[in-house]
């Protein structure tokens, strides 16, 4: 079975700097992929990045860049430059191949507090 | 800009009393998702529909109906609401590609007095 492992109830990070929010995973299939989403609260889930098992580079989107160790099972999202705005709740999701379209398995989330 | 809508944003009903939640696209994916967000804790598929399949989760209570009847909309039903139904409900779409990405819809937040 697949799970999503997120350690980090909360965290809070000085505005402009760096934080880096944890996740592993575990599957026994050897392709997968990972996604990461932010929730404010207004609800709505917003796709932010994904890395594929074969990926060989990190994935970058603009100031979100994903730490992927396969060999730890980690897929760790980086977050440089912090802004007010990244205050959110952020999951860290597993795809499951249906064979079509894909089931998300999610982490429980880390809720972000990003301080002025 | 193409999008997923979710209408109402906040719906209040009755226990008891049957409610329809609406969703739709703009994007042209074959498959649709719906999600169940309760507070705190993270979202759980309820079922989806590859172009006109439907696909229940196994642990999906019979309470909860879904209705595609084109590509671009998607209902869901909650037949008889009990105060446990009150939550966030997401709708999220995607490709038929295992590998493509869901997104998702701003979603709407049932109240079950």
């Amino acid at each position: 079975a697949q799970k999503i492992t997120q350690t980090q109830p909360g965290m809070f990070v000085q505005e402009k700097e760096a934080v880096t929010l944890d996740c592993t995973y575990d599957t026994s299939d050897p392709s997968y992929g990972l996604f990461w989403y932010k929730q404010p609260s207004s609800g709505e889930m917003i796709f932010l990045i994904y890395q594929g098992s074969y990926d060989q580079q990190n994935a970058t989107e603009g100031r979100y860049s994903l730490n992927f160790q396969k060999a730890r099972k980690s897929a760790n999202l980086v977050i440089s430059a912090s802004q007010l705005g990244d205050s959110a709740m952020y999951f860290c999701a597993m795809r499951r191949d249906m064979g079509y379209g894909n089931k998300l398995v999610f982490g429980a989330g880390t809720i972000l507090r990003v301080k002025s | 800009d193409a999008m997923v809508i979710q209408n109402p944003r906040y719906q209040v009903t009755q226990f008891g009393k049957p409610v329809t939640l609406s969703c739709s696209q703009t994007l042209n994916h074959n498959v649709m998702y719906w999600y169940q967000q309760k507070s705190s804790q993270a979202p759980k598929l309820l079922f989806h529909y590859y172009d006109k399949d439907f696909n229940n989760e196994a642990d999906t209570p019979d309470n909860f109906q879904s209705r595609r009847p084109n590509t671009s909309f998607c209902f869901l039903d909650i037949r008889s609401p009990g105060l446990g139904d009150a939550a966030m409900y997401l709708c999220a779409t995607s490709n038929r590609q295992a590998t493509d990405t869901q997104y998702f819809g701003p979603g709407t937040r049932l109240t079950v007095l």
